[in-house]
């Protein structure tokens, strides 16, 4: 079955610099999403990805992020500067085009995320 | 999106069947009832969806409540690969459009013993 891949799979990085987590969906993907599950904690949705915009994000999803889809193969999670609460295992995923509304997310094995 | 509630967790022995309830008595017509799993350290990953109807896939089974205001994930004979959080999920479409997100709960942690 096809995979969502995520790199690097660790990413260790000081407070206050930048970082950029890389994902390549499933190729015929139309619908892209970030997600973050702090250790122990829930997994949260951070932003959805479509037509080249953002199409939602939550309240975490702060002026600190960005996302971009750069060469219609990648999506990619910008962090501009990091802070210690960042530190969290990231999940990228995407969905194939709305049919019927049962279309299953693809997920990603995940970056995991230290900030020191 | 609508609220679930799950047990917080559930242990079954090996090659036992599991039944893995989900309320969700706010459920609309249009919510989609999801269930994904998280095994240790990885991703979510898709399990089973339904709408009305009993579902069944190679994984798992859905046996949805005729009131749809609860839900049964079945799995036929547990194995120790599928100790995991299961995650029941409703899924509202009725709006269409781009956002398709899923909403994460707590979920049931399955514990299977061997």
């Amino acid at each position: 079955e096809p995979e969502v891949t995520q790199t690097p799979s660790h990413q260790v990085t000081q407070m206050g610099q930048e970082v950029i987590l890389r994902c390549v969906p499933i190729s015929n993907h139309l619908y892209f999403y970030w997600y973050r599950q702090i250790l122990g904690q829930k997994v949260e949705f951070l932003v959805s990805f479509y037509n080249n915009e953002i199409s939602e994000k939550s309240e975490i999803f702060d002026d600190q992020f960005s996302v971009e889809r750069p060469d219609g193969s990648n999506f990619t999670l910008k962090i501009r500067s990091t802070k210690l609460e960042d530190s969290a295992m990231y999940f990228c995923a995407s969905a194939p085009p709305l049919r019927t509304g049962g279309e299953k997310l693809f997920f990603g094995s995940g970056t995991q995320l230290s900030v020191l | 999106d609508a609220k679930t509630t799950q047990p917080n967790s559930m242990e079954s022995n090996e090659e036992e069947p599991v039944h893995l309830p989900c309320n969700h008595s706010t459920i609309s017509g249009t919510d989609y009832i999801h269930w994904y799993r998280q095994l240790p350290s990885q991703g979510p990953e898709y399990v089973i969806h339904g709408l009305t109807s009993n579902v069944n896939n190679r994984m798992a089974s859905l046996a949805i409540a005729e009131d749809r205001k609860s839900s049964t994930l079945i799995l036929h004979r547990a194995t120790l690969r599928d100790a995991a959080v299961y995650y029941c999920i409703l899924r509202d479409v009725g709006s269409g459009g781009s956002n398709y997100k899923l909403t994460f709960g707590k979920g049931t942690l399955l514990t299977v013993n061997p």
